[in-house]
């Protein structure tokens, strides 16, 4: 099955516009998790929504989680050539021993 | 800020050998994961590992894997007789007491089979 599928799958931006990221997925969760990954880089963690939240917010990151649509969004306001980046969406499952990513979306930020 | 390690950054090896990959986990944490991310596609799980055991792993982590964490501080993951197809990045992660928080992910390995 999949789950955590972002889209679009790439997206290019000027440096200072708004950067809007989606995720879907098709059975229920525990946690959606949202993690970015420079080219041939590890992954890093960014946020952490719970099933029984509808937003959060660290710094110029706000996530989304509309659980009756079961989709997810994360929003990167005032971009910077440095957010340039993949970002993956990952679901958590209920007994949190498991994360399955999506496909990611690459966002290019262009100075 | 804490940091998961893992080595080597890429390996090199012949079609057939043994390789043990190498993390050290953050000290505190108590779950601990091996993922892999072929070139192009999704990261994938493969295995999770609580209080010395397995907790749950994927139809990926046949019987070629094994994990181990053989002292208070290493994780490894060893693939007995690799296979061009297990050319791939392979990330560790870990999370603290309770996994919801999130977890903290490695730089990866490149492992390279030839």
């Amino acid at each position: 099955s999949q789950q955590g599928e972002e889209d679009p799958q790439a997206l290019s931006i000027q440096e200072g516009e708004n950067a809007t990221m989606n995720c879907s997925y098709k059975t229920s969760i525990n946690n959606l998790q949202w993690y970015r990954q420079n080219s041939g880089r590890g992954l890093v963690h960014l946020i952490l929504i719970r099933s029984n939240e509808r937003e959060k917010h660290s710094g110029r990151l706000r996530v989304t989680l509309d659980t009756s649509k079961k989709s997810s969004s994360l929003l990167i306001t005032a971009s910077r050539a440095a957010d340039t980046a993949s970002y993956f969406c990952a679901k958590g499952n209920n007994a949190g021993n498991m994360l399955t990513f999506g496909g990611g979306t690459r966002l290019m930020v262009k100075p | 800020e804490p940091e998961v390690t893992q080595t080597p950054s890429h390996q090199v090896t012949q079609m057939g050998q043994e390789v043990i990959l190498r993390c050290v986990p953050i000290s505190n944490h108590l779950y601990f994961y091996w993922y892999r991310q072929i070139l192009g596609q999704k990261v994938e799980f493969l295995v999770s590992f609580y209080n010395n055991e397995i907790s749950e792993k994927s139809e990926i982590f046949d019987d070629q894997f094994s994990v181990e964490r053989p002292d208070g501080s290493n994780f490894t993951l060893k693939i007995r007789s690799t296979k061009l197809e297990d050319s791939a990045m392979y990330f560790c992660a870990s999370s603290a007491v309770d996994p919801f928080y999130g977890y903290t992910f490695g730089s990866g390995t490149r492992l390279t089979v030839v």
